[in-house]
């Protein structure tokens, strides 16, 4: 069966930067995409970016292009989510899913459990 | 920037049926997604397709969007379907992915 399973718990500093990884099981790696979604506390989902584990091809969120890195290891099936200069404002659950058709008619079908960053002094 | 727009909150008796909404500008053109989440737990498609329904998904749930309006159903609704749920489209190609701000449901 598809499965997401994402790396654990970080504590980070302001300034610093978290690298999340997200293994993929169950499915051919490289016949779909991985989206990232984070969710702050008591607040929606905020689409952040896009890979694909067949070329390389990203999208990002235009505020958080210039601090978004997203690369992928076809390997070991895992794709990376990279965030730096955190804030405060930057604590939140990040989710991997898997995407289906990028493009006008995407949907994620298959969520990692999520990882819990906090950014605190 | 594209922008949806969701009722906070909806409250439904069990056994009834529950709506809830999703706005936006000429929505009806775009295919409308729907995640349910629980507590503590990771979003869980329910329709994608503005009506079609991942397998496991009961067919309580169905979908349906026109023009500036997408609507979730849940027909029958039980205690296990209070969640928060959010509608999500795809913006344009400098938006992208665009999730609303989710509708707490409750059954009581």
């Amino acid at each position: 069966q598809v499965q997401l399973v994402q790396s654990g718990t970080e504590v980070k500093r302001p300034g610093a930067s978290v690298k999340v990884s997200c293994t993929a099981a169950g499915y051919t790696f490289t016949y779909y995409g991985i989206t990232w979604v984070r969710q702050a506390p008591g607040q929606g989902p905020e689409w952040m970016g896009w890979i694909s584990p067949y070329n390389g091809n990203t999208n990002s969120a235009e505020t958080l292009q210039d601090r978004l890195t997203m690369t992928t290891d076809t390997s070991t099936n895992t794709v990376y989510m990279e965030l730096g200069s955190l804030r405060s404002d930057d604590t939140a659950i990040y989710y991997c899913a898997r995407a289906i058709n990028w493009g006008s008619r995407t949907y994620f079908d298959f969520w990692g459990q999520g990882t819990l960053v906090t950014v605190s002094s | 920037s594209y922008v949806v727009t969701q009722p906070p909150s909806v409250s439904v008796a069990p056994g009834k049926t529950a709506t809830i909404s999703c706005g936006g500008s000429d929505i009806g053109s775009k295919t409308v997604q729907w995640y349910q989440q629980k507590p503590g737990q990771a979003p869980v498609l329910v329709i994608y397709y503005d009506s079609d329904r991942p397998s496991g998904i009961p067919e309580r749930f169905s979908g349906s969007n026109s023009e500036n309006t997408a609507t979730l159903t849940i027909s029958r609704a039980e205690g296990g379907d209070e969640a928060d749920y959010y509608c999500q489209v795809w913006g344009s190609s400098r938006d992208y992915v665009v999730f609303g701000g989710g509708t707490k449901l409750t059954v009581l």
